[in-house]
């Protein structure tokens, strides 16, 4: 069965980018879309971004200036950049991947995420 | 930060039936966006529980079930159990926002 997993850093300074990579195990990563969602403490979720096996990108209005998410098909992989980070960045991230649930995506699969803490 | 409003808790004895609402507005539960529910446990992903406002995946027992009326939409869980004390949170789309957006969680426990 389809796997996701989060990696990277868990402590990022301030004003620096913030770096994830979802490693995609057990299924193909082809002809889908991916997403990264985040968490932050006693909040609730908040979706950042999501990308097609194609590259093609759609980022959430608030955060699009500061985040870039990109794909490896090779590598089954998906990744994420959030840039010039403050403490209000930090949060739960999660991954996960879309499934058609009628007129709106729903996520059927989900990495179990990871904590990231913005902090000097 | 969360546009879909939801109570923070709602309890019951086992075999009890709980429902948990989600308040929307006319961006978007209200324009029609179909409402996903998702079960969360402690540290761990969230779970799938109802998508497109009623439709189990396969696997989900039947005591779950949802439903949607205008602004709002209901996740009810029948024949509560202790297995389902946990963290729900509902899930749409919001076209003025122009992306997906989120409840604020509810916290079910089983007294």
């Amino acid at each position: 069965q389809v796997q996701l997993q989060e990696s990277g850093p868990g402590l990022v300074k301030p004003s620096e980018t913030l770096s994830l990579t979802c490693t995609v195990s057990g299924g193909s990563i082809s002809s889908l879309y991916w997403i990264w969602i985040r968490q932050p403490p006693g909040r609730g979720m908040e979706w950042l971004g999501y990308i097609y096996y194609t590259g093609s990108t759609n980022y959430n209005p608030s955060l699009k200036s500061r985040v870039t998410i990109s794909i490896d098909t090779s590598k089954t992989q998906f990744s994420l950049k959030l840039s010039s980070v403050t403490a209000a960045d930090t949060a739960v991230y999660y991954c996960a991947r879309h499934t058609v649930a009628g007129n709106n995506d729903a996520f059927d699969i989900w990495g179990q995420g990871t904590m990231v803490t913005v902090s000097s | 930060q969360s546009v879909l409003t939801q109570p923070p808790s709602v309890s019951g004895a086992p075999g009890q039936r709980v429902t948990i609402s989600c308040t929307g507005g006319s961006s978007n539960i209200g324009a029609g966006f179909d409402v996903h529910w998702y079960q969360q446990f402690p540290g761990t992903a969230p779970k799938l529980l109802i998508y497109g406002n009623s439709n189990r995946p396969s696997g989900v027992p039947d005591r779950f079930s949802g439903s949607k009326s205008g602004t709002s939409a209901s996740l009810a869980i029948t024949g509560l159990q202790a297995e389902d004390e946990a963290d729900y949170f509902c899930q749409s789309y919001d076209n003025s926002l122009s992306g997906y957006v989120f409840g604020t969680g509810t916290k079910v426990t089983v007294l």
